[in-house]
């Protein structure tokens, strides 16, 4: 069965350090890799997204994704984190095999920057 | 503008006492989901749609019920809701995720329930 494991629960982080959270996925085949955050009250939003092609991916607000299949890792980075980016990031994988193809979400991990 | 709507945002009831959660979407969106957001757990999905009368369980269906009657809506329901479905809810739609499918699901705002 798929899945998809967020190693950090909890991040703390003052402003201007740099962010890296881990995502790995179980699944062999093909896959489509998100992330999504979500600010304190409110809904899921698209972070960024990775189909195909350069497995580098740049999203909104500064944040990137590698995608390392050999790894079957997409972590989530970016150089300097804000006071504004505290919020919890959830990483989800789609798992092709034909049919119906669910989207699977990490337990998320929680961001708190300290200004 | 592009909106996943949820209602209602927030709900205290008693255990048994049957409630509907509804969702609406406004950009004819064939694939419609429900989640739901517990600590530690992330999101799991509970019900799904395909389609207009094409609805199948996710991951946690036990004491939910959906209904797909329109591309629009889909309803999520609790016939006798128990404490343990005291949890923030989270309904979705996209274009698909079928073989090819790769949109990025829109969510609504949340609906926090929470059964007494």
């Amino acid at each position: 069965a798929q899945s998809v494991s967020q190693h950090n629960h909890h991040v703390i982080l003052s402003e201007a350090a740099s962010l890296e959270l881990g995502c790995n996925y179980s699944y062999g085949g093909t896959v489509n890799l998100f992330w999504y955050v979500q600010y304190p009250g409110q809904h899921l939003q698209l972070l960024l997204k990775y189909f195909s092609g350069d497995p580098l991916v740049k999203g909104i607000k500064g944040f990137e994704a590698e995608f390392i299949k050999s790894k079957f890792s997409f972590n989530l980075r970016k150089p300097s984190v804000q006071w504004s980016d505290t919020a919890e990031y959830f990483c989800a994988v789609i798992g092709f095999s034909g049919g119906y193809n669910k989207l699977i979400f990490g337990a998320g991990t929680r961001l708190a920057v300290h200004p | 503008e592009a909106q996943v709507t949820q209602n209602p945002r927030y709900l205290i009831t008693v255990t048994g006492k049957k409630l509907t959660v509804t969702c609406s979407q406004n950009m004819n969106h064939e694939y419609m989901s429900w989640y739901r957001q517990d600590p530690g757990l992330g999101l799991r999905q509970i019900y799904y749609s395909m389609n207009v009368e094409v609805t199948d369980k996710g991951d946690v269906p036990e004491g939910y019920k959906v209904s797909r009657k329109e591309k629009r809506n889909f309803p999520l329901i609790l016939e006798s809701p128990s404490p343990n479905q005291t949890s923030l809810y989270f309904c979705a739609s996209s274009l698909g995720l079928g073989q090819g499918g790769n949109q990025p699901q829109h969510f609504g705002d949340g609906t926090r329930l929470s059964i007494l």
